[in-house]
């Protein structure tokens, strides 16, 4: 059960666009296209942005988008605002019948 | 509207132990799987424990297997972690979440999540 990979921080100006990137393996991203992504803010709960890979939920900004291929996930955030601004986790289910969760990635608005 | 609220942290000895509850309401609680999710101070999010709706099937992550119980209460509406033999690497924010999905043939993510409850194991 080790956690997913993912880079400590990413960065951009605002109006641009940046990836993360969810690797994990066979048995858990690559297994499943059961990926989804979380949007944390400072002192507050988790906030669902993508789910099944690729899915928003009724009312996340269509900024956002996730994609997958083989053991990797994405979550690409354009038209960056500066209330982007947080900690984005990924997870996934895993061959286990458990979940795993992402090392998780800063995101900072230059 | 969905909401999950957390209760029952707090301060504990190493060894000790407490009971987490998580009060749901906006949906049909009975009808969805539910999930305990940890963030230890300053750390990512670690997925703890999973309970089926009717409760015949958990899963827990290592660490805590042996030493930690999730139940439900499906008349009360409430979902709980039982934690016993606390260390200190168990302090942590502590999320009851919503799962949808069967993860097996159709969808599978935390959907809603509560505020949590802050678990400090110290002497």
């Amino acid at each position: 059960q080790s956690a997913l990979t993912q880079p400590a921080s990413v960065s951009g100006s605002p109006g641009q666009s940046i990836t993360i990137s969810c690797t994990g393996t066979s048995s858990d991203v690559g297994g499943y296209n059961y990926v989804s992504w979380y949007q944390q803010h400072p002192g507050k709960a988790p906030k669902l942005m993508i789910y099944d890979v690729s899915n928003r939920p009724s009312g996340v900004s269509n900024r956002f988008s996730g994609s997958k291929s083989g053991n990797t996930a994405s979550l690409t955030i354009s038209g960056l605002q500066a209330e982007d601004e947080a900690d984005y986790y990924c997870s996934s289910y895993t061959s286990s019948s458990t979940h795993v969760f992402g090392t998780g990635t800063k995101v900072t608005v230059l | 509207e969905v909401q999950l609220v957390e209760s029952g942290g707090g301060l504990v000895q190493p060894g000790g132990s407490l009971r987490l509850s998580c009060a749901a309401s906006g949906f049909t609680f009975s009808s969805y799987w539910m999930s305990w999710v940890r963030q230890a101070p300053g750390k990512g999010l670690e997925w703890v424990a999973n309970i089926k709706q009717d409760g015949s099937e958990k899963y827990y992550v290592d660490s805590v297997k042996g030493r930690f119980t999730i139940s439900r209460d499906n008349a009360k509406n409430s979902l709980y972690l039982q934690v016993n033999s606390l260390r200190a690497e168990d302090t942590a924010v502590y999320y009851c979440a919503r799962r949808v999905g069967y993860c097996t043939s159709t969808s599978c993510y935390m959907a809603e999540w509560g505020q949590g409850t802050l678990v400090t194991v110290s002497s």
